[in-house]
């Protein structure tokens, strides 16, 4: 299996831009998990999916912050504008659940720079 | 609220030592799943072990053991004769059954093998 990929591996953006950060889950997978790690904060969750359906949110900063799963096989996270503070590596992740919960699988993540 | 603390921000062994990275959790629920994850310095995430609440078996894998003891809410994990390659950030993780999916994080030990 190819494992959770994520695109772009590297994006570098200014003040006020919109950035979308794209994901495709393992095949088979039905969960799947947008973390943000910092610094500061660590390894934070923003959202996650379900069966394509967001079941929690409460982890997105605020309004900028937007994520969709059109399908099982793609999601994106979107900021818009984006600010110096989300400067970050945010990590796509997968899993297979029924009833129990098992490990999730990370992409290489995305390093984001934004000036 | 679930909560991982991992006391040691950074610990630093000549190769061939043994090593333990301590782990301790907080939860009121009483199913829930605990992980370890490597990140090494490519950055990616690497699922190590997955435990449920229910199976305080300790587990061997290799150069790797885990102890698990619910009377202290430990997950302990322990590497046997390290290597250079074992220098990582270490993660420990905990997801309850009662919440979502979410896997709360502490915020890692820094692990350097000295040759």
């Amino acid at each position: 299996d190819a494992g959770v990929i994520q695109s772009p591996r590297h994006e570098v953006t200014e003040m006020g831009q919109e950035v979308t950060l794209r994901c495709k889950p393992i095949s088979g997978h039905n969960s799947l998990f947008w973390y943000r790690q910092t610094m500061m904060r660590g390894l934070e969750l923003l959202i996650y999916f379900n069966n394509n359906v967001p079941i929690d949110d409460s982890g997105m900063p605020e309004d900028r912050f937007s994520a969709k799963m059109p399908n099982a096989s793609f999601s994106t996270l979107k900021i818009q504008p984006s600010e110096p503070r989300d400067s970050a590596v945010y990590f796509c992740a997968s899993s297979h659940t029924q009833g129990v919960f098992y490990e999730q699988y990370f992409g290489p993540g995305t390093r984001l720079t934004v000036t | 609220a679930q909560k991982v603390t991992q006391a040691q921000t950074e610990i630093s062994v000549v190769e061939k030592e043994d090593v333990t990275l301590d782990c301790v959790y907080e939860t009121r629920d009483t199913t829930y799943y605990l992980f370890w994850y490597k990140q090494p310095p490519s950055g990616e995430l690497v699922f190590l072990i997955r435990r449920n609440s229910f199976d305080e078996q300790n587990e061997i894998s290799g150069r790797y053991s885990w102890n698990f003891q619910k009377s202290t809410s430990s997950f302990n994990f322990t590497i046997t004769a390290s290597q250079v390659v074992d220098s990582a950030v270490y993660f420990c993780a905990l997801t309850t059954q009662g919440g979502s999916e979410k896997l709360v994080f502490g915020k890692g030990t820094k692990l350097t093998v000295n040759p």
